[in-house]
């Protein structure tokens, strides 16, 4: 069984720091991908990473992949409250199957005005 | 455009009551999948189909568990003899193209209240 470990689960800062929610898993992954969830609302796909190394932005959110496939983290500059969710990794197996796709539990950021 | 379209949003049954939860895929998409959300767990995928067929259902409990999606119409998962631990939010995801690379669209949920 392939698990996603999600660090902090919990996360609360002021308005404008900067900080960093991790992704880690013992296993490798084909691509990674990160959701933003809302209460009451389903996780909505904010990015996919595929290559190891790889570094994406979205806006104030950088995400990267590590280099072995194994790890991602999400880095927020300068949060705003609209920032606030829950932060998803899900990792999709490098091993094929229908669906391959393994959630972390995430973790709960609240930006504090 | 719609997007994925779960119904009912609430649903409260009492123990031993059916359940069935409702989901129509986005425009054009033919793969469906349903995940279970747990409090302070993650998402735990339960099946994947597409028109007529389940793909995977290596995650659905053995018993009491039933998912489908017909050739016309919704996809529908159906829980039998509900009890407590079926408390839950039950989200569906659609997408256009074969796994790898797909990007799942998720419902709103369908949250499941067991008295």
């Amino acid at each position: 069984t392939q698990l996603l470990e999600q660090s902090p689960q919990f996360l609360s800062i002021q308005e404008g720091e900067n900080l960093t929610v991790y992704c880690n898993s013992s296993s490798v992954f084909s691509s990674l991908q990160w959701y933003r969830q809302e209460p009451g609302e389903g996780p909505v796909l904010l990015v996919t990473v595929v290559t190891g190394g790889e570094v994406k932005k979205l806006k104030r959110l950088t995400f990267q992949f590590g280099d072995a496939r194994k790890d991602s983290s999400l880095h927020i500059t300068a949060a705003q409250p609209g920032d606030t969710g829950l932060y998803l990794c899900a990792g999709r197996n490098s091993g094929g199957g229908a669906d391959g796709l393994t959630f972390g539990k995430g973790t709960h950021l609240i930006i504090q005005p | 455009n719609a997007g994925v379209m779960q119904n009912p949003r609430h649903l409260v049954r009492r123990r031993g009551q059916e359940a069935r939860l409702r989901c129509s895929p986005m425009k054009g998409h033919s793969h469906v999948y349903w995940y279970r959300q747990l409090p302070e767990e993650g998402l735990k995928f339960m099946v994947y189909l597409q028109k007529e067929n389940i793909i995977d259902e290596s995650g659905m409990p053995k018993e009491r568990f039933s998912a489908e999606f017909p050739k016309e119409g919704p996809s529908i998962l159906r829980i039998q003899q509900v009890v407590r631990g079926d408390s839950a939010a039950y989200f569906c995801a659609s997408s256009g193209t074969l796994s790898g690379a797909n990007v799942l669209t998720f419902g709103a949920g369908s949250r499941l209240t067991v008295l």
